[in-house]
């Protein structure tokens, strides 16, 4: 079966650095997203790979390693807003996302 | 408006009742879906359009009936729902449903549904 797994919670402090990770087992591989979710909120997109490598946006990076079935989102400089829920989604073959259950990462002072 | 809009915020509904959810987009998308989201658990696509046409339906129960009446607007009715069914629904639109690149969703906020 298809599978993206992802720490359930993680805690980190105020501008410290954060890693959170995911791992993939699909059928065949179209991209990698990262979302963010605040609480009560709509899932925003974050970032987008689809070739192996670290893109870079801001505070936010993402990593993919397409050989290793694995990417992980960094997070700098961490703010209290950063406090969300972090969703990992593969695009297998058939162009289907296929979901983890998210991270949810609290940000202490 | 621009973005994604759904209503209502919150429903609570008895077992016995029916009741829609409604979903709008102002960003000249060509998809619609629905996804299920429950509690730590992997977000559920219920449904996918496209151009209004229903191109999946994941074996959802027919309690959910979904409407896709324009490009613009989504419906989930709901009748006879079950305790299990409280969940988040979330609506979601993008460009197309496959294809290259990123093609990404942006997504509502949701409606909070309570079921007695």
């Amino acid at each position: 079966g298809q599978n993206i797994d992802q720490p359930t919670e993680m805690t980190a402090t105020e501008g410290a650095i954060v890693q959170i990770n995911c791992t993939y087992q699909t059928s065949g591989f179209n991209g990698l997203f990262w979302y963010q979710q605040h609480a009560g909120e709509a899932p925003t997109f974050l970032s987008y790979n689809v070739l192996d490598g670290l893109e870079e946006k801001g505070r936010f990076s993402s990593f993919l390693s397409r050989s290793k079935g694995y990417s992980y989102l960094l997070l700098k400089e961490l703010q209290m807003k950063d406090s969300a829920s972090y969703l990992c989604a593969v695009r297998d073959s058939n162009y289907q996302l296929i979901w983890g259950a998210g991270t949810k990462l609290i940000i202490k002072p | 408006e621009t973005g994604v809009t759904q209503t209502p915020r919150h429903l609570v509904m008895g077992m016995t009742n029916k009741k829609s959810l409604k979903c709008e987009q102002h960003l000249g998308h060509n998809a619609m879906y629905w996804y299920k989201q429950s509690a730590k658990k992997p977000l559920e696509l219920m449904f996918v359009y496209s151009l209004e046409e229903r191109v999946e339906n994941n074996s959802v129960p027919s309690r959910f009936s979904p409407e896709c009446p324009n490009s613009s607007h989504l419906f989930l009715h709901l009748h006879t729902l079950q305790p299990e069914d409280s969940a988040l629904y979330l609506c979601a639109s993008s460009q197309e449903t496959s294809g290259s690149g990123a093609n990404v969703l942006t997504f509502g906020a949701g409606s909070r549904l309570t079921v007695l």
